[in-house]
């Protein structure tokens, strides 16, 4: 599986689009892009997932750079309950395995 | 859909005693399931994969007798940390998937506490 990289934190205003940042110049072409969060003491929670083209759900849309190197993940009106551990991973879609990373830890402020 | 359980929440034991912990999965059938541990401020490391009916696949570092894994239904897999010591202290995350979907979903995870 691609690397990723991912700021270690970010802070975001309440009411205000959450853009977290993913690096994946590794990626390779039958890797996609999955987004999971981690509330505080709870399970991951499974956001989104796109291969090349931009997706977007209840949840958040992600953006993909052209060349798959990087990628974003918008929560377009964060709220509090939003602060979360944000993880982004390259993985073959039938592939077993989620390998985390460190994450983002994104903090929504009042 | 797609909701995996985990049973107990938390628990604290002694050290030297064996705890199981239950992920089952409430709506589907889960062909896989993965435990992971995890400890404070750090991310979720995976410890085994296990298919139903055949035995887990541990990661490297993971010691098999130690942690025990049993998948013995497509709706139940159990991990026994065995003579538990503080050092296995941790957030233990199960997660489950099943063919049809290409998905892993998560258990809102055990924290075990070993005095």
């Amino acid at each position: 599986d691609a690397k990723t990289t991912q700021p270690t934190s970010m802070d975001c205003a309440e009411g205000r689009a959450a853009n977290l940042p993913c690096n994946h110049s590794t990626i390779s072409g039958n890797e996609y892009v999955y987004w999971y969060r981690q509330i505080h003491s709870q399970g991951p929670q499974y956001i989104i997932h796109g291969l090349k083209n931009n997706e977007t759900n209840e949840m958040a849309s992600l953006i993909i750079t052209e060349d798959r190197k990087s990628s974003t993940l918008i929560l377009p009106h964060a709220t509090l309950r939003d602060t979360a551990v944000y993880y982004c991973i390259a993985k073959i879609q039938g592939a077993q395995k989620l390998v985390f990373g460190q994450g983002t830890r994104l903090t929504i402020n009042p | 859909g797609a909701v995996v359980s985990q049973h107990p929440s938390w628990v604290i034991c002694k050290s030297g005693t064996s705890v199981k912990i239950e992920c089952r999965s409430l709506d589907f059938q889960a062909t896989t399931m993965f435990w992971y541990r995890q400890f404070p401020k750090q991310s979720l490391m995976l410890m085994a994969t296990s298919n139903e009916g055949s035995k887990a696949t541990y990661e490297q570092g993971v010691e098999k007798d130690k942690f025990l894994i049993n998948h013995a239904s497509l709706t139940l897999s159990t991990l026994t940390v065995t003579s538990a010591h503080p050092e296995d202290s941790s957030f233990y995350i199960c997660s489950a998937r099943t063919s049809a979907i290409n998905e892993q979903f998560f258990g809102p995870g055990t924290r075990l506490t070993v005095l």
